[in-house]
């Protein structure tokens, strides 16, 4: 079974750092695409970054400078590490699959939750 | 960036009934690069339907995806209760990789 699994959110202080993970099954990360998907309290979807099978990254502008994809092969997990954390930063965050020959994403994790609060 | 636009934003109807949901880009894209998905509360996003018209696996035949150019439809042809919820619109493109329109939310009536 195709599976993904976030961890690592919590309550952070404004200017702060937080890595989280995302844990695939059923599939090889390095083997596809994977994005950050973010969504606000109440609000829509905003992508964040993708990592692509060769390892070349892309950013939101809202997150550029910021934020760092990477990922591990050998434990087939994707990290999104989140520096300089700012208040709007805080929503659910959402890791997905785009195959390589694909325009869409699936599946999708469970989602973590990021607060950046004083 | 191509910016999308949904309609309406809530739509009240009642089981059994059919649900039109639209999504306007502000600019004409390829049917390959337009998706919805299916969000309920607390989980994740469900694809239902990429290239503008093909379901994913395990969507029931019910939902149907349509249109071209500008203007897409999501269309669930005889509403089941758990279809309530939101639904996106998202369009695949260069910078950002992704842009999602606002939701539409499927409420009973």
């Amino acid at each position: 079974e195709v599976q993904l699994v976030e961890s690592g959110g919590g309550l952070v202080q404004p200017g702060g750092s937080l890595r989280l993970s995302c844990a695939a099954s059923g599939f090889t990360v390095s083997s596809n695409y994977m994005s950050w998907v973010r969504q606000a309290p109440g609000k829509g979807l905003e992508w964040v970054s993708v990592i692509y099978s060769g390892g070349s990254t892309d950013y939101a502008d809202s997150v550029k400078g910021r934020f760092t994809i990477s990922r591990d092969n050998s434990k087939n997990t994707l990290y999104l590490q989140m520096n300089s954390l700012r208040t709007d930063d805080t929503a659910v965050y959402y890791c997905a699959r785009e195959k390589v020959s694909d325009y869409w994403l699936d599946p999708w994790g469970q989602g973590t939750l990021v607060t950046v609060s004083s | 960036e191509i910016v999308l636009t949904q309609s309406p934003g809530t739509l009240s109807l009642s089981p059994g009934e059919r649900a039109t949901l639209s999504c306007r880009a502000g600019q004409s894209v390829t049917s390959n690069s337009l998706a919805w998905y299916q969000q309920k509360p607390g989980q994740a996003p469900r694809l239902l339907i990429y290239g503008a018209s093909s379901r994913a696996t395990g969507v029931p035949d019910r939902f149907s995806g349509s249109g071209s150019g500008t203007d897409f439809t999501l269309t669930i042809s005889s509403l089941e209760p758990e279809d309530f919820a939101l639904y996106y619109c998202q369009h695949y493109g260069s910078s950002p990789r992704y842009t999602f329109g606002q939701g539409t939310k499927l409420e009973i009536k």
